[in-house]
């Protein structure tokens, strides 16, 4: 199986601030790679498809890039609404999916 | 307004089994492939089963495949997840989620199975 690996683990910044998170796949998953956002007590939510595509809806601050095994979701200027956990999740493997940890995103 | 309601979550004893179910409304349910999605308390999310349009291919993750079964009736806009064999560690909230080309754009608001003597 195809494993995930976020990182950090946790951020924490401040409203304005840039933020980057990091996720790297165990192998090669070209471009299936989407990002979720998941505040406490309610349902993950897409940002972000095929590594660097928005999700209809989504701000223009989020995106994403990346491809192969390493990459990346960025935040260009934080907002108050941003502070959730992130995944990254591969659609490379037909037949399994899989996410990455999460990276939480705290206040400063 | 598109949308997902699970239902049937529960308290079940280890060896239990519980039916879950998931109404769509607001899309064509019948076009898309759906999955089951599960959250253990303070977790991450993990993958445990989807099922094609017309039913006729499903997949599971392996610590389930036995013990779950997914299915559909698309002229009721239902999913649903069979989970016999429950163990302590199927303890989660499960999320029915729509899964157009291998992502997972639509979500309901989860449903809590607790595993527990």
């Amino acid at each position: 199986d195809i494993q995930m690996t976020q990182s950090p683990s946790s951020v924490s910044a401040s409203v304005g601030d840039r933020v980057t998170i990091t996720c790297r796949a165990s192998q090669g998953i070209s471009s299936w790679l989407a990002w979720y956002q998941q505040k406490p007590g309610k349902a993950p939510k897409l940002l972000i498809y095929a590594a660097s595509s928005l999700q209809s809806g989504v701000p223009s601050r989020f995106s994403g890039s990346g491809s192969g095994t390493d990459f990346t979701l960025t935040i260009s200027s934080l907002q108050p609404d941003d502070f959730a956990t992130y995944y990254c999740q591969q659609y490379n493997s037909y037949f399994t999916w899989t996410f990455g940890q999460g990276t939480k995103v705290e206040i400063k | 307004e598109v949308q997902l309601v699970e239902s049937g979550g529960g308290l079940v004893q280890p060896g239990g089994s519980l039916r879950l179910s998931c109404a769509a409304s607001g899309f064509t349910f019948s076009s898309y492939w759906m999955s089951w999605v599960r959250q253990a308390p303070g977790k991450g999310l993990e993958w445990v089963a989807n099922i094609k349009q017309d039913g006729s291919e499903k997949y599971y993750v392996d610590s389930v495949k036995g013990r779950f079964t997914i299915s559909r009736d698309n002229a009721k806009n239902s999913l649903y997840l069979q989970m016999n064999s429950l163990r302590a560690e199927d303890t989660a909230v499960y999320y029915c989620a729509r899964h157009p080309e291998g992502t997972f754009d639509i979500w309901g608001q989860g449903t809590m199975v607790t595993v527990s003597s």
